[in-house]
């Protein structure tokens, strides 16, 4: 496809399972970021890819969140013993390189019950 | 208080209005500002970006930046219904690479 694309789109989670997470970006960009978007509020950082090369994790919120992207291309974000609070719709985004414009991914939206 | 503040709305205005939406910022080292769209339940998608102070025209769309006030402003003129969305300000320190801060996001909506 020509955009980024995110699946699931939707998720429900019992409190305490596992979910994981799938981003493909746009077929050549190096560049591949996470973000969670609360509902009322404007994306968060999570984490950041060049390549493979998870250069920048600061915005994950705890040791439950885990991002991988091993060959550089597709990416996984995998929460572990999900939480209430997890409850969001989680972004990716794609850039060709470091000047240019992300592009956005259409969100998972997570519901923790 | 957040490094982004925007108020949140929700804006609503006649078809044809001129609209005007804003943001603060309290980080001076900010140097890359942006406009995003996004529409519900979609991915926010990228309208307009300044880098430092000074207006930016495109189309319908003029977006302002006063890094002296920690002000910046996107304006639509000739507002349409398909212009209903939420719209994200967001900005960086450089391009290279850095986190983009986004403020929460002004709801509109543009009645025919």
């Amino acid at each position: 496809g020509a955009g980024v694309s995110q699946s699931p789109r939707y998720k429900v989670a019992k409190r305490g399972q596992d979910v994981a997470l799938r981003c493909d970006p746009i077929s050549g960009h190096v560049s591949l970021f996470w973000y969670q978007q609360a509902l009322g509020q404007g994306p968060e950082f999570l984490t950041y890819f060049q390549n493979e090369a998870q250069l920048d994790k600061s915005g994950l919120p705890s040791d439950r969140f885990f991002a991988e992207r091993p060959e550089g291309s597709v990416s996984t974000l995998k929460i572990q013993r999900t939480q209430q609070e997890d409850s969001a719709v989680y972004l990716c985004a794609s850039r060709v390189g470091s000047y240019n414009e992300q592009f956005f991914g259409p969100g998972t939206r997570l519901t923790v019950l | 208080q957040k490094e982004v503040e925007q108020d949140p709305g929700p804006l609503s205005v006649p078809e044809g209005a001129i609209v005007s939406l804003n943001c603060t910022y309290s980080n001076s080292a900010f140097q890359y500002f942006m406009w995003y769209r996004q529409y519900s339940r979609k991915g926010p998608e990228l309208l307009m970006y300044t880098y430092s102070s000074g207006n930016k025209e495109d189309g319908r769309f003029t977006a302002q930046v006063d890094k002296s006030s920690k002000y910046i402003s996107l304006f639509i003129r000739d507002s349409q219904p398909s212009d209903s969305a939420t719209y994200l300000c967001a900005m960086s320190v450089s391009t290279v690479y850095d986190k983009v801060i986004f403020g929460p996001g002004t709801s509109l909506s543009v009645i025919p």
